[in-house]
């Protein structure tokens, strides 16, 4: 059983640049979440994809985008980078909602300069 | 809305000594709790998920327990070694999607 992969593990982009995180899930998994955790803090959610479509969204703004695929993996799009989004992207599949245990990546890695 | 609440932020023991960290909730209608391990720079393992209907949950060395009532839970670990040196999260689903996050406890074990 391959467990949840993302990809890149480290990205360093420029200030107003645009990015693109990947995550595969669990197999046999259909729901993606997304969280951003600065240092020394709790992982913040972002958003939520089951079966394709967004299931919820946290606090964060629109440039902040994402898409699931027929595969179940997924993708965080994020435009306009701001140096405050400079974190670790954390991807968490499970099989429905935040109530099923929840199975995270090892996370992308962002510096913002 | 749920807030989750970690305390003491940062812990050291010496190696065989067992730990007691605690996950303060201020909703007490929780679906369960999970406990997650979490290395430097790192994914979060899951250690345990308690489901709201227990009292506690093991694994191994560790143990969960959870009161609804008083919004608390708290993860034993017992005869702490070095490698379990680590930030240990607690995380409850505060709607059908987004889970809750404490801020964590840093534990380290000392050889």
């Amino acid at each position: 059983e391959t467990g949840v992969t993302q990809s890149p593990t480290h990205l360093i982009k420029t200030r107003g640049q645009q990015v693109t995180l990947r995550c595969s899930s669990q197999s046999g998994h259909n729901t993606v979440s997304w969280y951003q955790q600065a240092l020394g803090q709790g992982p913040q959610f972002i958003f939520q994809y089951y079966r394709e479509e967004e299931n919820g969204r946290g606090n964060f703004p629109p440039r902040f985008s994402g898409l699931q695929f027929p595969n179940y993996s997924s993708e965080l799009n994020v435009n306009a980078l701001e140096l405050d989004d400079s974190a670790l992207y954390l991807c968490a599949s499970s099989m429905g909602t935040a109530s099923y245990e929840q199975y995270f990546g090892p996370g992308t890695r962002l510096t913002v300069t | 809305k749920q807030e989750v609440t970690q305390i003491p932020a940062a812990l050291s023991v010496p190696e065989g000594e067992n730990l007691v960290l605690n996950c303060s909730f201020t909703d007490s209608a929780i679906y369960n709790l999970q406990w997650f391990r979490q290395d430097p720079g790192k994914g979060l393992t899951s250690l345990l998920l308690i489901q709201s209907s227990q009292r506690e949950q093991t694994s191994g060395r560790l143990n969960a327990s959870l009161d609804k009532s008083s919004g608390r839970s708290t993860l034993y670990i017992a005869a702490s070694q070095p490698g379990d040196s680590a930030t240990y999260l607690c995380a409850i689903p505060s709607n059908d999607y987004k889970l809750s996050f404490g801020a964590g406890t840093t534990v380290t074990v000392r050889a």
